[in-house]
């Protein structure tokens, strides 16, 4: 099984639809990231959470929220769905980094395809 | 945040030596510099991490001039299974909630050819 499982793979929307994309991990890390990618673009931080109580916005947080309901699972959600939000959606998860003893690396989920019509 | 910049795409032929560079001239003092790997439809994956001289794994190598305005990936002896975009980060890995944040930019695309 993944480390870092994102739900649905998949989804095909209509605009102004509300949707949400949920995301486990079993890693046991404390924080958590969405990120949005588009054709031929990198990755944009939509938001991460270093831990349940902390929510912070990334670049591009309009028209996105996002829930941490527990330490190993991040949702995000998109209120009222448009065109311009079609793309590959990826939750990541690290660790501490240096200030823990590591990397900080990055691990991510295998990614959901959103298209909203 | 300091911005990255890299070559958009890269091609080599099977067995070569890649070198990506990434220039970062307004590194900070607590940055590393980190880079990840993207097969298409997949999440990036971490190569390697440093801060400052050479870092080698079993998959590549880094090297950091001093003044560490710039970084170069080396991928030895590549094959066509390394044909991804490459991405290089640098951020601040011992921040605290707040202030801590990756930016992933265009990447460059590596295509290795037979």
């Amino acid at each position: 099984d993944a480390d870092v499982t994102q739900t649905p793979r998949n989804r095909i929307t209509k605009t102004g639809k509300r949707i949400m994309l949920e995301c486990s991990q079993t890693k046991g890390h404390d924080r958590m990231y969405w990120y949005r990618q588009d054709p031929g673009l990198g990755l944009r931080l939509i938001y991460y959470s270093f831990d349940v109580k902390d929510i912070n916005k990334g670049e591009i947080s309009d028209g996105y929220s996002v829930s941490r309901q527990a330490q190993a699972k991040f949702s995000l959600s998109l209120e009222s769905a448009i065109p311009n939000q079609t793309a590959l959606y990826f939750c990541a998860t690290s660790d501490k980094g240096l200030a823990g003893g590591s990397t900080g690396e990055l691990f991510f989920g295998e990614g959901s395809r959103l298209t909203v019509l | 945040l300091a911005k990255t910049t890299q070559p958009i795409s890269m091609d080599s032929y099977e067995g070569q030596e890649v070198n990506i560079t990434c220039s970062h001239n307004n590194i900070a003092t607590n940055d590393y510099i980190t880079w990840y790997q993207q097969f298409p439809s997949q999440g990036p994956r971490f190569i390697i991490q440093g801060y400052k001289t050479k870092v080698t794994n079993e998959v590549a190598s880094l090297f950091i001039p001093a003044d560490r305005k710039s970084s170069t990936l080396s991928l030895p002896r590549v094959s066509l299974s390394d044909t991804a975009v490459y991405y290089c980060l640098v951020g601040d890995m011992y921040s605290g909630a707040g202030s801590y944040q990756l930016t992933f930019g265009k990447g460059t695309k590596l295509s290795v050819i037979p």
